[in-house]
């Protein structure tokens, strides 16, 4: 399709393991955004791209999050040792461009459960 | 960015106009106003976006007042496929804005 696309949907891991998501932006769009959403909970907002460049880090939770985006496309977010309170839904989004006239579409996110 | 009220909740007939209101009444000049909603266990769907005018796309129109305190998104014929949370946000973007905040939306219910 031509929308945000996220993988895997659902991911069940034990605590201490490390786990790899993955988004595929539309294509064409320069900026990606990664947020996550606890259950009952708003969005948190991680990290984002512009390019291949993140110009902005701060939200990361803690160093066990890292996040690269390659080609101006794909983006990975990598937990390590992974905890129990990063069980949430990780979302990806991306836009033409940063700007306030520059729409953010979102995929249907990563549910990660950490038993 | 500026902050946004909404109703928690609102009910609307299949078939009929669905309005829902949004207040921002601290909005900043270059500051937009976005409309998403979110389906259970769907990530948020953009719906619309405007800055001045009123706009109008595929799912829906987008009405804002001439000082831009407050707007009104219209569904015009709901489905129940349009119930969502529903979530007005305003949004400057550029610079160091590019995180978009989700406040707790209105619960648009949509009977048959």
């Amino acid at each position: 399709g031509a929308g945000v696309s996220q993988s895997p949907s659902n991911k069940v891991t034990e605590k201490g393991k490390d786990v790899e998501l993955r988004c595929d932006p539309i294509s064409g769009h320069t900026a990606l955004y990664w947020y996550r959403q606890r259950l009952g909970q708003g969005l948190e907002f991680l990290i984002y791209f512009q390019g291949n460049s993140a110009p902005d880090k701060s939200g990361l939770p803690s160093d066990r999050f890292s996040a690269e985006r390659t080609g101006e496309s794909v983006s990975t977010l990598t937990i390590q040792r992974t905890q129990q309170e990063d069980s949430a839904v990780y979302l990806c989004a991306s836009s033409l461009r940063v700007g306030g006239n520059q729409p953010q579409h979102f995929g249907d996110g990563t549910r990660l459960s950490i038993l | 960015d500026a902050k946004t009220t909404q109703p928690p909740s609102m009910d609307c007939a299949e078939g009929r106009a669905a309005n829902l209101p949004c207040n921002h009444s601290t909005i900043s000049g270059n500051e937009y106003v976005y409309w998403y909603r979110q389906i259970h266990s769907q990530g948020p769907q953009y719906i619309i976006h405007g800055l001045k005018n009123n706009e109008t796309n595929e799912m829906a129109s987008l009405i804002i007042t001439e000082d831009r305190k407050s707007s009104t998104l219209i569904l015009p014929h709901a489905t129940l496929r349009d119930t969502a949370v529903y979530y007005c946000i305003v949004f400057r973007g550029g610079g160091s804005n590019y995180k978009l905040t989700f406040g707790k939306g209105t619960l648009l219910t949509v009977n048959p």
